[in-house]
């Protein structure tokens, strides 16, 4: 079946910094990404949409200007946290694809600001 | 917003039947799904049902749906320690976007 990688798995980083996550699909190509974010014991939510070649769409309460999001190709799409704070650790999930039925999800980065 | 509720934990012995709930607001969901997530790996589709379905057999599994009191189950027959996970149930919201649940972390013994 259709795979979805994400590196790093796991990521600690400083507060202030800035930390990219990837997201690959490996044995397809997927105009649409999607990235969630999941905090301990509660839902995944979605954060924004991404298709490739062009700008995401983010979900109402996301800033876009914090979590950059860049699908330049149809294989790799990245999250790139600015000036992260410990209220930003979470576990970042993406899926790529599109309908639910065809859509993949990837093993998630577990991000520790500290 | 919409929500989608289901249990944190279920713990049930190797062999019995496991029953995961999830309880969702949106009425015009066409669609429900339930996910399997096991360790380090992503989420997968396990199973899904159209909204004017209210079961839904396949092999080990049954999805039940209650569509008046909004109500879906995931009923795993004859659970094996493979089965241990956390499952997810969503729903579709117009716009195809997917409402996830907080997942229920099945735990099986022997």
């Amino acid at each position: 079946g259709a795979v979805v990688s994400q590196h790093p798995s796991r990521v600690i980083c400083k507060s202030g910094t800035s930390v990219k996550i990837e997201c690959r699909s490996l044995d397809f190509q997927a105009t649409t990404m999607f990235w969630y974010r999941q905090f301990p014991k509660q839902s995944l939510m979605l954060m924004a949409t991404s298709n490739e070649g062009s700008k995401a769409t983010y979900e109402q309460g996301v800033e876009k200007d914090k979590f950059l999001i860049n699908h330049a190709s149809l294989t790799l799409s990245t999250l790139t946290v600015t000036s992260a704070h410990p209220e930003d650790s979470s576990f970042y999930i993406c899926s790529a694809g599109g309908p639910p039925l065809e859509q993949y999800f990837g093993p998630g980065t577990r991000l520790t600001v500290t | 917003g919409e929500d989608v509720e289901q249990s944190l934990f279920l713990s049930v012995r190797e062999g019995d039947s496991s029953v995961i709930n999830c309880t969702y607001t949106d009425s015009s969901s066409t669609y429900l799904y339930w996910y399997k997530q096991e360790p380090g790996a992503g989420l997968q589709l396990l199973t899904y049902i159209f909204s004017n379905m209210d079961m839904k057999q396949d092999q080990r599994l049954t999805v039940l749906l209650n569509k008046k009191d909004k109500h879906l189950s995931l009923r795993i027959a004859d659970t094996q320690t493979g089965d241990s996970a956390i499952y997810f149930c969503a729903e579709m919201e117009k716009g195809g976007k997917l409402i996830f649940g907080a997942g229920t972390r099945l735990a099986v013994h022997p």
